[in-house]
């Protein structure tokens, strides 16, 4: 069965670096997704992205942040310049094309900023 | 998007049924149901989505009463493997587009 991966497993990067973390949705997906999920609370939604461009994004999708789709393949999310508390997994997720409505969620990228 | 409520935790034991209930009073007319399992370390999963009555699937079966204020995830015989924390959605399911919210979920213990 089709899978998201994601690229790296663990980051650690110091605070004030650059991080881009890296997402290989399922091939026909059309729609995708961050999400991250601070150690022991919840799933949050940061950004979604359609067509090359984000549909919607949260609070926490501030200047920091910026999505790309360099490729027809990979889906990248960057923080230009880390913060103590970015440190979380961060989970690229999918969804086929019309018709269907599970989101497909990676294995995530477990981000340390020390 | 509708507020959902489920317990924080349930303990159970291998090949016993599991009933998670979630409550969901303002759930709006067009709101699907949709349940998500979370294993640690890893991404959410799809387990099932529901309008009203009975969904089954293969992993699990979705029971939602006549006035959708309230669902339930039954997991029949459970596993050490079923231990995750499930959690219960509520929002347009049709297209399926939209973001989703996760509350803090139900973290199921099962143990032999």
């Amino acid at each position: 069965e089709p899978e998201v991966t994601q690229t790296p497993s663990h980051q650690v990067t110091q605070m004030g670096q650059e991080v881009i973390l890296r997402c290989v949705p399922i091939s026909n997906h059309l729609y995708f997704y961050w999400y991250r999920q601070i150690l022991g609370q919840k799933v949050e939604f940061l950004v979604s992205f359609y067509n090359n461009e984000i549909s919607e994004k949260s609070e926490i999708f501030d200047d920091q942040f910026s999505v790309e789709r360099p490729d027809g393949s990979n889906f990248t999310l960057k923080i230009r310049s880390t913060k103590l508390e970015d440190s979380a997994m961060y989970f690229c997720a999918s969804i086929p094309p019309a018709g269907r409505y599970e989101q497909y969620f990676g294995p995530g990228t477990r981000l340390t900023v020390t | 998007l509708a507020k959902t409520t489920q317990p924080i935790s349930m303990d159970s034991y291998e090949g016993q049924e599991v009933n998670i209930t979630c409550s969901h009073n303002n759930i709006a007319t067009n709101d699907y149901i949709t349940w998500y399992q979370q294993f640690p370390s890893q991404g959410p999963r799809f387990i099932i989505q529901g309008y009203k009555t009975k969904v089954t699937n293969e992993v699990a079966s979705l029971f939602i009463p006549a006035d959708r204020k309230s669902s339930t995830l039954s997991l029949p015989r459970v596993s050490l493997s079923d231990t995750a924390v499930y959690y219960c959605l509520v929002g347009d399911g049709i297209t399926g587009f939209q973001k989703l919210v996760f509350g803090t979920g139900t973290r199921l213990l099962v143990s032999p």
